[in-house]
């Protein structure tokens, strides 16, 4: 079984519409990421929590929301999709104790596309 | 701000041959880590290597081996005897210990047979 899992894998929802993705992960992390990817531009991060009572923005947190619901589950929000929004989410857990706390392990992704 | 650039939107090599990826980064920080993550058409990110930036020696994992010059702020991937599985997306990330990932645009890697 895959260690970090996102659903759903892929969507297609109409502008004003909430969306919900989830991630949730087997692999005992503290921290978890949402990350966006659109076509040539990489990928940039949404939200980040580093346990369950902090949960940070990143760098493009407008008009997203997030909810960490337990130390396995971090969930992305979209109170009101807009085209936009259409694009590639991922997300990403790390955190093991002792080696490679800072590598970050991602899951398969989430392509959504808003019409 | 960190910033991360790979200025080779497209490469392409012949199978069996040795093909190197480019990457810049920009920081001040003097700790942190370096890693090529590969996305190959399944759109899955798959990590290839990391490396630390306090390690002088240059990190390797099978035909995968980086070149990192610190002073330089350089971090190119060097993949020996590609192979067409190696056909993906490339992205070299930065990061500040355990803070979130600085990505680079990526490199599209074609390996012909």
């Amino acid at each position: 079984d895959a260690d970090v899992t996102q659903t759903p894998r892929n969507r297609i929802t109409k502008t004003g519409k909430r969306i919900m993705l989830e991630c949730s992960q087997t692999k005992g992390h503290d921290r978890m990421y949402w990350y966006r990817q659109d076509p040539g531009l990489g990928l940039r991060l949404i939200y980040y929590s580093f346990d369950v009572k902090d949960i940070n923005k990143g760098e493009i947190s407008d008009g997203y929301s997030v909810s960490r619901q337990a130390q396995a589950k971090f969930s992305l929000s979209l109170e009101s999709a807009i085209p936009n929004q259409t694009a590639l989410y991922f997300c990403a857990t790390s955190g093991s104790p002792g080696q490679w706390a800072d590598t970050q392990y991602f899951g398969p992704g989430t392509r959504l596309t808003v019409l | 701000a960190q910033t991360v650039t790979q200025s080779q939107p497209e490469m392409s090599v012949q199978e069996a041959e040795t093909v190197t990826l480019s990457c810049t980064y920009d920081t001040s920080e003097n700790n942190y880590y370096l890693f090529w993550y590969k996305q190959p058409p399944s759109r899955q990110m798959i990590l290839v290597i990391r490396q630390e930036a306090y390690k002088q020696q240059n990190a390797t994992e099978n035909r995968f081996s980086v070149n990192f010059q610190k002073a330089a702020k350089s971090f190119s991937l060097k993949i020996s005897d590609s192979q067409l599985g190696d056909t993906a997306m490339y992205f070299c990330a930065f990061c500040k210990g355990t803070d979130k990932l600085i990505f680079g645009t990526g490199t599209r890697l074609q390996v012909f047979p």
